[in-house]
């Protein structure tokens, strides 16, 4: 069955700095992978989606990309701000398990930026 | 326009009660999801339902556990006699019509529900 590895542990970053976080899966490739971010006590808030066809996709300061050889998608946040300390999530579909309506959801690493 | 909404924030349960948790969507939109989500277990689909339809519940526990979207009024998830390992925060999250995985969800606050 499909696995989602996220950083296990925490990431601390100094304000300013790139943070990147890895989201890794174990079988088939899906045909659509988002990144949300979580703040404490709160729902995940979406960020952006990446087709299995596309490397690269970009919004403001941030940039995901996806290399389906490596079965890896990451997730860059540039010049980041101590207001990017969350948790980042990472979801995929099931197309390929023949289900094209529900995304499995990777732990999330928490990231926290340092002013 | 108002993001989905969920109500209560906060539920509290003795052992064998009935827990109902409500959530309604987006505005225009028809694909309700809910998902549970526990610190190391991160979160789990539990089923997805249009208008009047269970379209998939293959994440939710076949005994005391149910889900509806009526026509009129919000999606429910009702869990029946309550045991302490049904502690969790409950989120509901929408889309739109075209639905799928392919498009964004957007959820609600959650429901954290606190059996005792």
């Amino acid at each position: 069955s499909q696995k989602i590895e996220q950083n296990s542990e925490a990431l601390n970053i100094q304000e300013g700095k790139t943070a990147t976080l890895t989201c890794n899966y174990t079988n088939y490739s899906p045909a659509y992978l988002q990144w949300y971010r979580q703040d404490p006590g709160r729902g995940p808030v979406f960020l952006l989606l990446i087709r299995e066809n596309e490397k690269e996709k970009r919004k403001e300061r941030l940039k995901v990309t996806f290399d389906t050889t490596l079965k890896q998608s990451l997730f860059h946040i540039t010049a980041s701000q101590p207001a990017d300390s969350a948790t980042y999530l990472c979801a995929l579909d099931m197309r390929r398990a023949g289900n094209n309506r529900k995304l499995i959801w990777g732990l999330g690493t928490s990231l926290a930026v340092n002013p | 326009n108002a993001g989905v909404m969920q109500n209560p924030r906060h539920l509290v349960r003795r052992r064998g009660q009935e827990a109902r948790l409500r959530c309604s969507p987006m505005k225009g939109h028809s694909h309700v999801y809910w998902y549970r989500q526990l610190p190391e277990e991160g979160l789990k689909f539990m089923v997805y339902l249009q208008k009047e339809n269970i379209i998939d519940e293959s994440g939710m526990p076949k005994e005391r556990f149910s889900a509806e979207f009526p026509k009129e009024g919000p999606s429910i998830l009702r869990i029946q006699q309550v045991v302490r390992g049904d502690s969790a925060a409950y989120f509901c999250a929408s889309s739109a019509s075209s639905g799928g995985a392919s498009s964004e969800q957007f959820f609600g606050p959650g429901t954290r529900l606190t059996v005792l």
